[in-house]
């Protein structure tokens, strides 16, 4: 089956304790995306991946890192998690070809910094 | 700035009713609209839009686009419980860029 998988589905941790969330797909997509979702803000993209070892910020790039070593996997790191980091995460892919970018949704991570 | 704006921000109906949701856009190059549900989890594809005046369908709803005008709406018929969700527009434009997406607008269906 086609799909996104994000790992794990909910995150508490504290201030300063390094995170990573993994995103994982199986469709050979070459763009991969992390999103961050907030009541009243949308979706906003913080980093996003063109193919591997090719990544570039988004929106809202500044508390997280991102590695594309391979093309399946595209982890959100957080190397030291703040507060304001609390918030629904969402990794997504697609296909570049065409210019469509169709993009597909992994279930989401809801991270709470304490 | 590439922007998108969707309206309302949340909307209440009854059972049976219709509902158009609004989506409009101001991007550089616009190649394609898109249209996503969230319900609880993850956003999930409904429609993608490339030209004017094709109206795009499935089941009870319909999208369709106006380039000229710069936006587009998302129409649902005969309303259900199970279509309460977070509608979102994304556009896609440029080449390969990322998508723009809109804030949502959140549907409540009540019996």
């Amino acid at each position: 089956e086609a799909q996104v998988t994000q790992n794990p589905r909910y995150l508490i941790t504290v201030t300063g304790k390094k995170l990573t969330v993994t995103c994982s797909q199986n469709m050979n997509h070459e763009y991969m995306s992390w999103y961050r979702q907030d009541p009243g803000l949308g979706l906003r993209q913080i980093y996003y991946s063109m193919n591997v070892e090719v990544t570039d910020k988004g929106d809202v790039p500044e508390g997280y890192k991102v590695s594309r070593k391979e093309k399946r996997n595209f982890p959100l790191i957080l190397e030291s998690p703040s507060p304001n980091q609390t918030s629904l995460y969402f990794c997504a892919s697609s296909l570049l070809a065409g210019g469509k970018n169709i993009q597909y949704f992994g279930a989401g991570t809801r991270l709470s910094v304490l | 700035e590439d922007k998108v704006v969707q309206s309302p921000l949340s909307l209440v109906v009854h059972e049976g009713d219709t509902v158009t949701l609004n989506c409009s856009y101001e991007v550089t190059n616009f190649r394609s609209l898109l249209w996503y549900k969230q319900e609880k989890k993850a956003p999930t594809f409904l429609f993608m839009l490339t030209s004017s005046g094709i109206e795009k369908k499935s089941g009870r709803l319909s999208s369709i686009l106006d380039k000229k005008e710069l936006f587009s709406i998302l129409n649902i018929t005969a309303t259900q419980t199970g279509d309460s969700a977070i509608y979102l527009c994304a556009v896609a434009h440029s080449g390969n860029t990322p998508l723009v997406f809109g804030k949502g607008t959140r549907l409540s269906v009540i019996a």
